[in-house]
Parts: structure tokens; sequence; C-alpha cells
């Protein structure tokens, strides 16, 4: 299968630590990225790699990876992490690239 | 500063054509591959199209294959996607993404991800 799920929402109090996952069976062999998207705007990189965090992004979001399940989890969640969160990947073939269906993230 | 701009987005009938670009600056445009990724209103991000940084390698989503036609122009620092016979589940915002890569001494592995997007541009397919 070339699909990724995620989990469609979950929620967090603030200052709390949440967990998103992502199961597929390309990420057996492919490393899932994690991209942030929030109303109205293009979505930003935030997890890349085993555990890459691009210049600029809080060192409260960390990825990790076992079998066919990416996760990416923010310890310490803030107001301006309430979000939608994609997974995403190279599918079983290598050349083509799929997204998670994403997860809303909202912290309470 | 990495900056991407895409164009040309706009109301086009069922089996229209339109001609999106992506015109990048701050970067070594012919040194990265290019991506276009879309999001239907309301919807997730869906990835469209691949292009290698010297256009010989080109991939695509089932859903556009032989409709639609990546390219680029490194000596204009701009990349392209033209959508023939649109259909009205073509309706999204469309992004190019800077694909990049490294390599991970642990693994052996080259993990790919989209670290630079652009705004988006609409494209509105509708009688």
């Amino acid at each position: 299968s070339s699909e990724l799920t995620q989990d469609p929402a979950v929620s967090v109090a603030l200052g709390q630590t949440v967990r998103i996952t992502c199961q597929g069976d390309s990420l057996r062999s492919y490393y899932a990225s994690w991209y942030q998207q929030k109303p109205g705007q293009a979505p930003v990189l935030v997890i890349y790699g085993k555990n890459n965090r691009p210049s600029g992004i809080p060192d409260r979001f960390s990825g990790s990876s076992s079998g066919n399940t990416a996760s990416l989890t923010i310890t310490g969640a803030q107001a301006e992490d309430e979000a939608d969160y994609y997974c995403n990947s190279r599918d079983s073939s290598g050349n083509h690239y799929v997204f998670g269906p994403g997860t809303k993230v909202t912290v309470l | 500063e990495v900056q991407l701009v895409e164009s040309g987005g706009g109301l086009v009938q069922p089996g229209g054509s339109l001609r999106l670009s992506c015109a990048a600056s701050g970067f070594p445009f012919s040194s990265y591959e290019m991506n276009w990724v879309r999001q239907a209103p309301g919807k997730g991000l869906e990835w469209v199209s691949y292009i290698s940084s010297s256009g010989s390698t080109i991939y695509y989503a089932d859903s556009v294959k032989g409709r639609f036609t990546i390219s680029r122009d490194n000596a204009k620092n701009s990349l392209y996607l033209q959508m023939n016979s649109l259909r009205v589940e073509d309706t999204a915002v469309y992004y190019c993404a800077r694909e990049d890569t490294y390599y991970d001494i642990l693994t052996g592995y080259y993990p790919r991800y989209f670290d630079y997007w652009g705004q988006g541009t609409l494209v509105t397919v509708s009688s």
C-alpha cells in the first residue's frame, strides 16, 4: 500500500505533550517528513529525516520512527502550535510522494 | 532569503487549460529538484508532480498523469505546470515546493523533504 494514515484530530492541554502518529508500509523503507499548516498559510517543514529540525523550528518538536510508524512529538505544547500536521514520505515505488490525511491539533 | 512565488491561477471551465508559474529566488535554482503540491478547499495536501534539477526526470501523480506537464527553465529560475483537460476535482491551491536531501551516515539513506514552499495560487475549475 502507498497510503499513509493519521488520526484526524488530537487535543493537548497547554504545556503538555502530544504525539501524532503516521502509519504506512512505505515508512519501513523511507523516513517521514512533517509539515505544520495554519489556516490560510502554506505548509511549513518542522521535522525531516531521522529527527532533524529546520532552522527556526523550536526544539519542542521532535520526530521518531519504528517499523511502519513515524511520530511527531510536541513537548510542552504552546498555543501557537495549534495547526494541521501532515506527514509525507515516498511511496513504495520510490518515485512518488504521498501525504497523510493530516491531524488537527487543538491546544486547550 | 529563499522565495518561491506562484502565479497563473484563476477560474477556468472544465476541459480548459491553465499554466502555472513559480518564480524562485535566493538559492541556486538549477541545483534543486522541485515539486508541485495541491490542496483542494478544506482538504489535505496532495503531491502532484516532481522534476529533477536538470529536468531530465519527471514523475506525476496518477490523478494528473497525461493531463499535466511539469517543466522548468533554469536560466529564468522558473518552474511551470501546464494543466490541460482540467476537471472540477482539480480545483485547489497549487504550491511549488523545493525539495532537499542529505546523506544520513547512520543509515546510508538520502531522506527527502520539501523545505521551502510558495504561498500558493488558486485554480478554480467550474462552469
